[in-house]
């Protein structure tokens, strides 16, 4: 099993320019997560899902939107980036409680 | 509101000794509670984690203790290796309906152990 898995590891983006996070989990889990971590703090839930077709906001999910059309893959979707979306993004699954992270995503917005 | 707090920023340790990390929760629906360990460049991973219904849990090197009226729990790493050294960060669950399964993390704990 790959596990979690997340696409890019790594982008810079200018101001206003539009992007896609991807996630993919291999473990048939029902919930899914999307964490930002900014430096010397916590993670900050974006958005999360409790099944296909079913998501919804986190503490922080302005500037942010997502979508689950099947159960294995749970993209993130920037509009409008700002630099205040700059951040490490990670992508969580679990069966219950117990969250399996991806690698991360750095972000940069310049 | 942070609902949960750790607030150690950083911690080090001399290999071989004892490391505790501590973690403090205002909420008192808080059920579980869970500690992960993060890698530079890494994703968080599961480390341990207990009921609120227990005290004590065990596991090899790494003990979690629940003090539920002081809202307290702590991680005890014995004997403590250089590659315990990553930031430990402490999660809590808030008992919900069914279908709601979100964490609330702490900021985190930066262990450096000293060989």
């Amino acid at each position: 099993n790959a596990g979690v898995t997340q696409t890019p590891k790594f982008r810079i983006l200018k101001i206003g320019q539009s992007m896609t996070l991807q996630c993919t989990q291999d473990m048939n889990h029902n919930y899914m997560y999307w964490y930002r971590q900014d430096p010397g703090m916590g993670l900050k839930l974006i958005y999360y899902s409790v099944g296909a077709g079913i998501t919804d906001k986190g503490e922080v999910p302005n500037g942010y939107n997502v979508s689950r059309s099947t159960t294995e893959d749970f993209p993130l979707r920037l509009e409008l980036a700002a630099p205040s979306q700059t951040s490490v993004y990670f992508c969580a699954s679990s069966f219950r409680w117990e969250q399996f992270f991806g690698p991360g995503t750095r972000l940069t917005v310049l | 509101d942070q609902q949960v707090k750790q607030n150690s920023p950083s911690l080090s340790v001399q290999e071989g000794r004892i490391s505790i990390l501590n973690c403090d929760y205002t909420n008192s629906m808080f059920d579980y509670f869970l500690w992960y360990k993060k890698y530079p460049a890494e994703g968080p991973t599961f480390l341990i984690s207990i009921s609120s219904i227990k005290d004590k849990n065990e596991d090899g090197r790494f003990t979690v203790f629940l003090n539920k009226s002081a809202k307290h729990l702590s991680l005890h790493i014995v004997p403590s290796q250089p590659g315990d050294s990553a930031v430990y960060f402490c999660a809590a669950r808030r008992q919900t309906n069914f279908g709601n399964e979100k964490l609330t993390f702490g900021t985190g704990t930066r262990l450096t152990i000293i060989p």
